[in-house]
C-alpha cells in the first residue's frame, strides 16, 4: 500500500493561511470520510487535530481546518503561528489494508 | 486524565522478537480501539495494524501481518505489540494510540525506540 500523496514542505509568514494536501484514491480518501490530520513537532508524539475530515478534537483551535474533494484532502491553517512549525501528517481508512498514513509536509513559518 | 503509557526502549539483534506493551488509563479501556505505529529515523508515519479492545479482532498492515501481533489483557487495560524476525529496517520508534470515532488518534503513548544492529 503506498502512501497518501502530500507535498514535501509548504511555508508562510505569521498570519498568513496555507493548505496542505492529501491525495489517495476512491478506495481511501475519496470512498471514505475517515481522513485524519497529525501534527508532529520534532521528537514528539503526533497531535491529533482533524479527525473525520472536519472534525476538531477539543483544544484544538478553530485556525485548524480540514476538507475534502474527490480524491484529495486538505488542511488549511489560518493565523499562521511560529508554533504551528511542524511535521503534519494525513491519514485515511483504506478498504485493502486497513488504515495508511500520507508522506508527511513540513511546514515553515517565515 | 487518559495516559497511554509505553514499556522502555529496546536493542535488538537482528532474528530476534520484540514486545512492547501500552498501560492505558483514565477512561474505560475496552470503549476505544488501539492502533500502533512506527516511525524510523527522519522517515514518516507507518500504520502496523490495530485491535477492537471490547473483541480482540485484529487488523494488520500488509507489509508487516507476517510478523505482527497485537493482543490485549483487559483486566490490566494492557495492549501489546509484538514483532518477530526483527531486521535492521525495524529500527524506529513504535507508538500505541487510541482511536475516537472513525480512525482518529486521540491519545499516544511516548513511543519507544527499537534499535535492531548486530
Amino acid at each position: 500500500q503506498s502512501a497518501l500523496t502530500q507535498p514535501p514542505s509548504v511555508s508562510g509568514s505569521p498570519g498568513q493561511s496555507v493548505t496542505i494536501s492529501c491525495t489517495g484514491t476512491s478506495s481511501d480518501v475519496g470512498g471514505y470520510d475517515r481522513v485524519s490530520w497529525y501534527q508532529q513537532p520534532p521528537d514528539t508524539a503526533p497531535k491529533l487535530i482533524i479527525y473525520e475530515v472536519t472534525n476538531r478534537p477539543s483544544g484544538v483551535p478553530d485556525r485548524f481546518s480540514g476538507s475534502k474533494s474527490g480524491n484529495t484532502a486538505s488542511l488549511t491553517i489560518s493565523g499562521l503561528q511560529a508554533d504551528d512549525e511542524a511535521d503534519y501528517y494525513c491519514s485515511s481508512y483504506t478498504s485493502s489494508i486497513g488504515w495508511v498514513f500520507g508522506e508527511g509536509t513540513k511546514l515553515t513559518v517565515l | 486524565q487518559v495516559q497511554l503509557v509505553q514499556s522502555g526502549a529496546e536493542m535488538k539483534r537482528p532474528g530476534a522478537s520484540v514486545r512492547i506493551s501500552c498501560k492505558a488509563s483514565g477512561y474505560p479501556f475496552i470503549s476505544h480501539a488501539i492502533h500502533w505505529v512506527r516511525q524510523a529515523p527522519g522517515q514518516r508515519l507507518e500504520w502496523m495494524g490495530w485491535i477492537n479492545v471490547g473483541n480482540g479482532n485484529t487488523r494488520y498492515s500488509q507489509k508487516l501481518q507476517d510478523r505482527v501481533t497485537i493482543t490485549r489483557d483487559t483486566s490490566a487495560s494492557m495492549g501489546y505489540m509484538d514483532l518477530r524476525s526483527l531486521r535492521s529496517e525495524d529500527t524506529a520508534v513504535y507508538y500505541c494510540a487510541r482511536v475516537i470515532g472513525f480512525g482518529g488518534l486521540d491519545y499516544w503513548g511516548q513511543g519507544t525506540l527499537v534499535t535492531v544492529s548486530s
